[in-house]
């Protein structure tokens, strides 16, 4: 079975620029998940998805940050103008139902100058 | 509001021996889930072990045990046996189960392990 897909993995930009990050879940896993990871610390969860629906977005920063989950399987993560602060790790995970055991990706790690 | 505390940021063991990582929560609900990730260098989150509130026998996973306190909202990580591949930050996480899956982690245990 293949696991949870993130690209790229690597991302280097200038401050102001947009970026977006994708994601496949694993597939049959109906809840994705979100999740920024700062340096030297636990992921916080930015957003879930129940199928293609964004049930829990309460920390993420729509000013300039956008999700979508199209069809329910892939999903994009964007930030729209980025700032020196979302330099971070972004991190993808899946699980079959909400509630039930996470599996992560390779996460995106993004630095922004 | 649910709180996950790993109170010891670097741990070192040598090869073969065992090290226990603790963690501690704050929860007012009665039935959540517990996990214990593993991050290496690569930074692939790994699930190591889960345990359900309900349960009072601990989970044990290979060479990956937990000591789940329920009264005293405890639940350490021993690692038997250690081996270089171990090395990694370890998260606790903590889920209440009407929570759909939000975890909450905490700040991760440096576990470095030395021949």
């Amino acid at each position: 079975e293949a696991g949870v897909v993130q690209s790229p993995r690597y991302k280097i930009i200038e401050k102001k620029q947009p970026v977006a990050f994708w994601c496949n879940p694993i597939s049959g896993h109906n809840t994705l998940y979100w999740y920024l990871q700062n340096l030297g610390q636990g992921p916080e969860l930015l957003i879930r998805y129940e199928n293609e629906e964004a049930v829990d977005d309460s920390q993420l920063p729509k000013d300039r940050f956008s999700a979508e989950r199209l069809k329910g399987v892939d999903s994009t993560l964007k930030i729209q103008p980025a700032e020196l602060g979302d330099s971070a790790v972004y991190l993808c995970a899946s699980s079959r139902q909400g509630g039930e055991t996470q599996y992560f990706g390779p996460g995106t790690r993004l630095l922004v100058l | 509001a649910q709180t996950v505390t790993q109170s010891q940021p670097e741990m070192s063991v040598q090869e073969a021996e065992t090290v226990t990582l603790s963690c501690t929560y704050d929860t007012s609900e009665s039935n959540y889930y517990l996990f214990w990730y593993k991050q290496p260098p690569s930074r692939q989150m790994i699930l190591v072990i889960r345990q359900e509130a309900y349960k009072q026998q601990n989970a044990t996973e290979n060479r990956f045990s937990v000591n789940f306190q329920k009264a005293a909202k405890s639940f350490s990580l021993k690692i038997s046996d250690s081996q270089l591949g171990d090395t990694a930050m370890y998260f606790c996480a903590f889920t209440p189960t009407d929570s759909w899956g939000k975890l909450q982690f905490g700040a991760g245990t440096q576990v470095v392990v030395t021949p």
